[in-house]
């Protein structure tokens, strides 16, 4: 069982629409969940963080933890063509330790 | 804003070569990491540093690669005799003692011939 799995995709969306990419891990004791979003050729940029159970926004894009069923979500409202790129999911078991990545998916907003 | 900075951007060596890639973390981080990325793989965890020694590790740091933080900016990562498999995208990350985000810098592009 791979440590943290995501759709590759492609993901498309129309421009405007909601676009909606999960994760899931293993490790129960996992403790901080992050989205990085990866342009082609480039590093990883964090749009979000989250640690403990529920929703939490910012500005157009939503993360959602769920511990019980080990799932994050990233949610992005009214995705734009430059939203295209490959989303990275993330997982930190402890303070100061390392982060454990997902494979990515990649989104493409279609205008 | 602050950033961690790599060099070089790219570098290109032959087989056996040792090649050092250079970071500058951000100024009052105290963790510091190298991942790499495969082209078309995940970014994958190589080693962690914290308070001039290696907090962890993984299975792909063997004793071909070394860490330093020679002074109080640098930090660098050394292969000592690469392998073709070698050929990735080295990413340094840092981070506070506070929060845990991990930011990236840009990244070093090493091709193995």
């Amino acid at each position: 069982q791979k440590e943290v799995e995501q759709n590759s995709g492609p993901l498309s969306v129309p421009e405007g629409a909601i676009a909606s990419l999960n994760c899931t891990y293993s490790d129960r004791g996992s403790q901080s969940f992050f989205w990085y979003r990866q342009y082609s050729g480039k590093s990883p940029e964090l749009i979000m963080s989250i640690y403990s159970n529920g929703d939490k926004e910012d500005g157009r894009f939503t993360a959602q933890l769920n511990k019980a069923s080990q799932y994050v979500s990233l949610l992005i409202r009214d995705s734009q063509p430059s939203d295209s790129a490959t989303y990275l999911c993330a997982v930190m078991r402890n303070q100061g330790g390392k982060l454990i990545f997902g494979q990515g998916t990649e989104l493409s907003v279609k205008p | 804003e602050p950033e961690v900075t790599q060099t070089p951007s790219h570098q290109v060596t032959q087989m056996g070569q040792e090649v050092i890639l250079r970071c500058v973390p951000i100024s009052n981080h105290l963790y510091f990491y190298w991942y790499r990325q495969i082209l078309g793989q995940k970014v994958e965890f190589l080693v962690s540093f914290y308070n001039n020694e290696i907090s962890e590790k993984s299975e792909i740091f063997d004793d071909q690669f070394s860490v330093e933080r020679p002074d109080g900016s640098n930090f660098t990562l050394k292969i000592r005799s690469t392998k073709l498999e070698d050929s990735a995208m080295y990413f340094c990350a840092s981070k506070t003692g506070i929060v845990e985000t991990q930011y990236f810098g840009p990244g070093t592009r090493l091709l193995v011939l």
